[in-house]
């Protein structure tokens, strides 16, 4: 099956900073999405991106199909950002059933 | 409120015993899929059903069972349980069966003691 890395595995940051997170998969995706879960164990659908870039708000998100991994840009950073990132992929010839990373888990000091 | 709706949030039963998890999936959405999240196995797929159909099976034990029913809410049947069963259990709901985001609910927290 498709094998889905995301990196880093843990990343801890101040208020206010930046970062981005990446995940690399290993073969051509036809469904890519990035969640969020937050401390109280909710799972939350940031983007549904198998292509290009998306923003929504303070995140936004890029996949590189052809090159096989996908960005999650957090900017300006929020104690509420706080929790694990997971991508979860699906192939184009495979099955339809999207594998989760392991994720990256982020804190957001204040 | 993600428009999905797992219940109940918290179970605490016994080896041995059974329990059936629910979920209901957003209005309009004819996918719903099953999840386990333990803290060493990650999230892993147990199984989707379509409109009522079963369209694909993950790692999902013996000892437990889905079905979907008509008015298209779905039941997660765990059986002869064991103390490594305990996990969140997540449902998500799609519009169709490819190539749509998901839709998680809050999950159902079951602790075997």
């Amino acid at each position: 099956g498709i094998q889905v890395e995301q990196s880093p595995p843990d990343l801890i940051l101040q208020e206010g900073a930046n970062s981005t997170l990446r995940c690399n998969f290993s073969d051509s995706v036809n469904n890519l999405q990035w969640f969020h879960q937050n401390p109280w164990g909710q799972l939350i659908n940031l983007f549904y991106i198998p292509s290009g870039t998306k923003q929504n708000g303070r995140l936004s998100a890029t996949t590189v199909a052809t090159e096989r991994y996908s960005l999650l840009y957090i900017s300006s950073s929020q104690t509420t950002d706080s929790g694990v990132y997971f991508c979860a992929v699906a192939t184009s010839g495979g099955s339809y059933i999207p594998t989760f990373g392991r994720g990256t888990s982020l804190i957001v000091h204040p | 409120d993600s428009g999905v709706t797992q219940t109940p949030k918290h179970l605490i039963t016994a080896t041995g015993q059974r329990v059936t998890l629910r979920c209901s999936p957003r209005s309009g959405d004819l996918s719903v899929y099953w999840y386990q999240q333990s803290l060493d196995q990650g999230l892993q797929f147990l199984i989707h059903y379509y409109n009522g159909e079963e369209r694909a099976k993950g790692n999902i034990l013996e000892r437990f069972s889905a079905q979907q029913f008509p008015d298209l809410h779905s039941e997660l049947n765990l059986s002869s349980l064991e103390l490594g069963d305990s996990a969140l259990y997540f449902c998500a709901s799609s519009v169709g069966l490819s190539n749509y985001g998901y839709t998680f609910g809050s999950g159902t927290r079951l602790t075997v003691v």
